[in-house]
């Protein structure tokens, strides 16, 4: 295992349509967390799991947004009725136990709303 | 206030010489200390960490905390081309997800 696997790593899509983004963890790693990243800015949280329990949203994430992480391992993000300010690159990163902090993060999704 | 703030540079400095990268925080109750590094087009590295006050070096990375005055900083020493990167601070207050700065720029000149 080499590391965080996320797909696809770019998605184009019409404003109004839903997408849905994958995040495979290093493997053994019991946390997961989604942040989104815009040009210019710093990631921001957006949401973490540990194990298959959702532990904390941020205020920021809409209705729209929602995750999950069925049995503890693979996660997804789906973003319903995209809108152009949805337009970032979402991060996943793992940390591999419950007190460490360190986050390993994957390639990340490049999302483009037209 | 924001709670994690870094100049966004660009920092400029030349091959072979110190880049000396600051951060400031705004929660006292931060525990837990970041630098990443982020190439362009790519996602954050992990590269320093730091817990308690003092400095921390790692090859040519040395991470110093000041708690007191809600400060850290990175230093690379020998700065090289390929250093050029923009630099995430992150801190953590024990709740244990990352608030993360805005990033500097540095920019290595050969």
């Amino acid at each position: 295992d080499t590391g965080v696997s996320q797909n696809p790593r770019h998605k184009i899509t019409k404003r109004g349509q839903n997408v849905t983004f994958r995040c495979d963890p290093i493997s053994e790693h019991n946390r997961l967390y989604w942040y989104r990243q815009t040009l210019g800015q710093g990631p921001e949280f957006l949401t973490y799991f540990q194990n298959e329990a959702q532990l904390e949203k941020s205020r920021l994430l809409s209705d729209r947004f929602s995750a999950e992480r069925p049995k503890g391992s693979f996660s997804t993000l789906e973003i319903q009725r995209t809108e152009q300010g949805d337009s970032a690159m979402y991060l996943c990163a793992s940390s591999p136990r419950d007190r460490d902090e360190k986050l390993f993060f994957g390639s990340g999704t490049q999302l483009s709303v037209l | 206030q924001k709670e994690v703030e870094q100049n966004s540079g660009p920092l400029s400095v030349p091959e072979g010489a110190i880049a000396s990268l600051n951060c400031t925080y705004s929660d006292r109750g931060s525990q837990s200390f970041f630098w990443y590094r982020q190439y362009s087009g790519k996602s954050p590295e992990l590269i320093m960490f730091i817990y308690s006050n003092g400095d921390k070096e790692d090859g040519r990375f040395t991470a110093q905390l000041n708690k007191a005055s809600q400060y850290v900083s990175l230093l690379i020493r020998d700065s090289q081309p390929s250093d050029s990167a923009t630099y995430l601070c992150a801190v953590s207050t024990g709740f244990q997800k990352l608030v993360f700065g805005t990033g500097t720029r540095l920019l290595v000149s050969p």
